[in-house]
């Protein structure tokens, strides 16, 4: 059965600082890999979909990479500011189909 | 920016009611889900939705659910008798496709049972 882990599971970084989330993955069998962003109270945003094929995608200050073969996935998240400040978690699809095994998720904080 | 929708809210229902959890997807989407997140763990799959009938489901997905499209625009979730591990947060998501799309979640509907 897929286990999706996230270290660490809080950070708490300066303001400005450039940062790295990590995600592994036990069944390299996927389909495509998704991060999001959850703020207290409300769903999920999707931020960045790295097709299994791929190996990173990018969205401003957002850079996603998949290592499929090892199981791992980062997020690097340049200059940080106090409204990136949320929980991140990263999701597989193992079947195509969309439906996501999440992982556990890490929570930021970006201290002003 | 289109957006999924929930209602309610936040449901409060004593063990052994049912319920129904309602969902607006956004509007051109055609595959539709439901999860949960129990207060401090991880967001779980429970249904996938695509022409009218469920695609996939997980093991949490028993015989007490059930999922509904009952016009163009509502999704819904159903449980039949409520129990209290049932309390959890229920998402509700919409894409216009599978593999390659993202997942567009709402904002939940936080049910607690009494």
């Amino acid at each position: 059965k897929q286990e999706v882990t996230q270290i660490p599971a809080a950070l708490s970084v300066p303001e400005g600082e450039n940062l790295v989330l990590n995600c592994s993955f036990t069944d390299s069998a996927i389909y495509n890999l998704q991060w999001f962003r959850q703020d207290p109270g409300k769903g999920l945003t999707s931020l960045l979909l790295i097709q299994s094929s791929q190996r990173e995608q990018t969205s401003g200050r957002l850079n996603a990479s998949l290592d499929k073969s090892s199981g791992r996935s980062t997020l690097y998240i340049a200059a940080s500011q106090p409204g990136d400040s949320a929980t991140y978690l990263c999701a597989v699809d193992q079947t195509g189909a969309n439906n996501l095994f999440f992982g556990t998720g890490t929570r930021l904080t970006v201290i002003p | 920016e289109p957006e999924v929708t929930q209602t309610p809210s936040h449901q409060v229902t004593q063990m052994g009611q049912e319920v129904i959890l309602r969902c607006v997807p956004i509007s051109n989407h055609l595959y539709f889900y439901w999860y949960r997140q129990i207060l401090g763990q991880k967001v779980e799959f429970l249904v996938s939705f695509y022409n009218n009938e469920i695609s996939e489901k997980s093991e949490i997905f028993d015989d007490q659910f059930s999922v509904e499209r009952p016009d163009g625009s509502n999704f819904t979730l159903k449980i039949r008798s409520t129990k209290l591990e049932d309390s959890a947060m229920y998402f509700c998501a919409s894409s216009d496709r599978t593999v390659y799309q993202p997942q567009h979640f709402g904002d939940g509907t936080r049910l607690s049972i009494l």
